[in-house]
């Protein structure tokens, strides 16, 4: 197992598209986060799964977001209708359980410029 | 979530020890501290976490106070791989809930 894996890396829309990221965790974590990064800043908390329920969003998360985790395994993050203030590192994360004494293994990101 | 402070920015020597500042005043009993680091155009990466005791690992040493108020990430050794962005984070729930972290550049 290489790690999280995120897809694409880099990807550039116009404003008012449509993109979906994939997520690809470590085999057997059921924890699986989605964070965004604008420059300069700390990670962001967008949602999380534990297995293919969705137990917590956040207030950054707007309606043109929507996450999905079908079978428990990958999952991806799709922003509808892209506007300009969406562009940002987009990080996911994988953990073994929910406890606070665990680690979470990060992505590379996939970065989004919406131009 | 209980917030920490950091240093905006720390500069060290190569091949000197690194001592990393987090309080963390308004922590709960149970809130772990973890930290992690960010290296340019990389994801977060996991270096340490404690509760009440000092811990060690391959990568640091984690020195918390008596109180709890506050911790020191130490890195024994910098090199200029460890030029990043460090998070020190209090987690008593399910997610990681980052600041803005310190940035230590490592100058040779």
């Amino acid at each position: 197992d290489t790690g999280v894996s995120q897809d694409p890396r880099h990807k550039i829309t116009k404003r008012g598209q449509n993109v979906t990221f994939r997520c690809d965790p470590i085999s057997e974590h059921n924890r699986l986060y989605w964070y965004r990064q604008t420059l300069g800043q700390g990670p962001e908390f967008l949602t999380y799964f534990q297995n293919e329920a969705q137990l917590e969003k956040s207030r950054l998360l707007s309606d043109r977001f929507s996450a999905e985790r079908p079978k428990g395994s990958f999952s991806t993050l799709e922003i509808q209708r892209t506007e300009q203030g969406d562009s940002a590192m987009y990080l996911c994360a994988s953990s073994l359980s929910a406890g606070e004494n665990t680690e979470a293994f990060f992505g590379q990101g996939t970065r989004l410029t919406v131009v | 979530d209980a917030k920490t402070t950091q240093p905006n920015s720390m500069e060290s020597n190569e091949e000197e020890p690194v001592h990393l500042p987090c309080n963390h005043s308004t922590i709960s009993g149970t809130d772990y501290i973890h930290w992690y680091r960010q290296l340019p155009s990389q994801g977060p990466e996991y270096v340490i976490h404690g509760l009440t005791s000092n811990v060690n690992n391959r990568m640091a040493s984690l020195a918390i106070a008596e109180d709890r108020k506050s911790s020191t990430l130490i890195l024994h050794r910098a090199t200029l791989r460890d030029a990043a962005v460090y998070y020190c984070i209090l987690r008593g729930g399910n997610k990681l809930v980052f600041g803005a972290g310190t940035i230590l550049r490592v100058k040779s």
